[in-house]
């Protein structure tokens, strides 16, 4: 069964970058069937997708952080990644990483968001 | 104008149903569109329940009862999730989300009370 867990500082000053990373375990991580993506929840407040990576290339942002997010893949340990530069406190959320479905049989290249983490609590304070 | 728009609230008894709706700004026509919905219980990941966009293209997350379904209101330009059957632990958050300009975009939640 496909798991994914999140890991990285739970608080990071203004201004610095936030990295986070996601580990993939029970299933592939390079696949042409699914991509990967961000989420994430300020406190008491919805979801906001963050960005997307697909295995085969090409990613995919926020169009409101995409100056600041960069995401990225490593195979080879089976995780994925998320930075965002020059953070506030209001990137102070928790945040999810999540498999999406890739739709081929009906032309949907994002599908889906169907397995996610749990979640971590990343707080921007000095 | 937010691309999509959720009531902030809805309340149901046990046993009714509840019609959770998600309507696309003026200009974005719901016909288009897969409308995926997500539950999320306080603490926890949201979970993908389904996708809809229209009955011959839908799709039911994996172990989601048959008692969540989806359905669009195209004279209201929205799209709708069902819940029948009411139970105490269907009270949560629920979220609709589509890809818009190649792009997630996620509705801004209505918390379901059920009482």
């Amino acid at each position: 069964q496909l798991q994914l867990q999140e890991s990285g500082p739970r608080l990071v000053k203004p201004s610095e970058t936030l990295s986070l990373t996601c580990s993939v375990s029970g299933g592939s991580i390079y696949s042409d069937n699914y991509y990967w993506g961000w989420i994430r929840q300020p406190p008491g407040k919805g979801l906001e997708w963050v960005a997307s990576i697909y295995y085969g290339g090409g990613t995919f942002y926020n169009p409101s952080l995409k100056s600041r997010v960069t995401i990225s893949l490593d195979t080879s340990k089976s995780q994925f990644s998320l930075r965002l530069h020059s953070v506030t406190a209001a990137a102070t959320a928790v945040y999810y990483c999540a498999r999406g479905v890739i739709d081929f049989s009906s032309g949907y290249r994002a599908d889906a968001l169907d397995v996610w983490g749990q979640g971590t609590t990343v707080i921007v304070s000095s | 104008q937010a691309v999509l728009t959720q009531p902030s609230s809805l309340s149901a008894s046990p046993g009714a149903s509840a019609s959770l709706t998600c309507t696309l700004r003026s200009g974005i026509n719901v016909g288009t569109y897969r409308i995926y919905w997500y539950q999320q219980k306080p603490g926890s990941p949201p979970q993908y329940l389904l996708r809809y966009k229209s009955d011959s293209d839908n799709q039911q997350g994996s172990g989601v009862p048959s008692r969540f379904s989806g359905s669009k209101d195209a004279s209201a330009n929205a799209g709708i999730l069902l819940i029948s059957g009411l139970q105490s632990e269907d009270e949560a958050d629920y979220y609709c989300m589509v890809w818009h300009s190649s792009a997630w975009v996620f509705g801004g939640g209505t918390k379901l009370t059920v009482l």
